[in-house]
């Protein structure tokens, strides 16, 4: 079946540094992915996706390329704010004729002044 | 506000009892999942509906059912609770199925006592 693994939490930056957070997935076909972010005592928000293999997703200075030959789809910050503190869940959906969505169990952020 | 909306917002109740949860999609989306996401477990699909119809089974249990009415708001019904079902649950929708992106309602947190 398929399944998203991100790297194990927390990951604790100064405001200003740069931020990676790792995410490989497995699965059939084609499926999109996308990242989301939750704010302490909030859902779960859409924070951007890409749809096919080589596709740029960006929302608020993030980015996430999929790349289909490393499986992968690692979320990017040049600049990291107070504000990003949060937990970022990579996911997938579709695919193979899959209707199930998949998430990553979650990374959480924390960002010092 | 991502237009879903979720009642309780919070519910605490006693093992063995009966709870049903409530969403409402955004207007227009006609897919509705349900999740449920504790500290251990992460965030778990259960199931998911499609204009009325079940489309995805994922790790729901025996005593958990859902339905999605012809208004298109949906119910999770929880019973013979037991202490382990404690956690938030959530509900997200989507215009369909398969690779679009999902909106998240702001959660019920249940707990079982």
């Amino acid at each position: 079946g398929n399944s998203v693994t991100q790297m194990e939490g927390p990951v604790t930056l100064s405001e200003e540094a740069f931020l990676t957070i790792n995410c490989t997935y497995t699965a059939t076909g084609y499926p999109s992915l996308f990242w989301y972010v939750q704010y302490p005592g909030e859902g779960l928000q859409l924070l951007l996706k890409a749809t096919k293999a080589d596709d740029k997703g960006s929302n608020k200075g993030f980015e996430a390329t999929y790349r289909k030959e490393t499986t992968s789809f690692h979320l990017e910050k040049g600049s990291v704010q107070v504000s990003d503190s949060a937990v970022y869940f990579c996911a997938l959906s579709g695919g193979g004729g899959s209707y199930i969505p998949t998430f990553g169990r979650g990374t959480s952020l924390i960002v010092h002044p | 506000d991502s237009g879903v909306t979720q009642t309780p917002k919070h519910l605490i109740t006693a093992t063995g009892q009966r709870v049903t949860l409530r969403c409402s999609p955004r207007s227009g989306d006609l897919s509705v999942y349900w999740y449920q996401q504790s500290l251990d477990q992460g965030l778990q699909f259960l199931i998911q509906y499609y204009n009325g119809e079940e489309r995805a089974k994922g790790n729901i249990l025996e005593r958990f059912s859902a339905q999605q009415f012809p208004d298109l708001h949906s119910e999770l019904n929880l019973s013979s609770l037991e202490l382990g079902d404690s956690a938030l649950y959530f509900c997200a929708s989507s215009v369909a199925g398969g690779n679009y992106e999902q909106y998240f309602g702001p959660g019920t947190r249940l707990t079982v006592t």
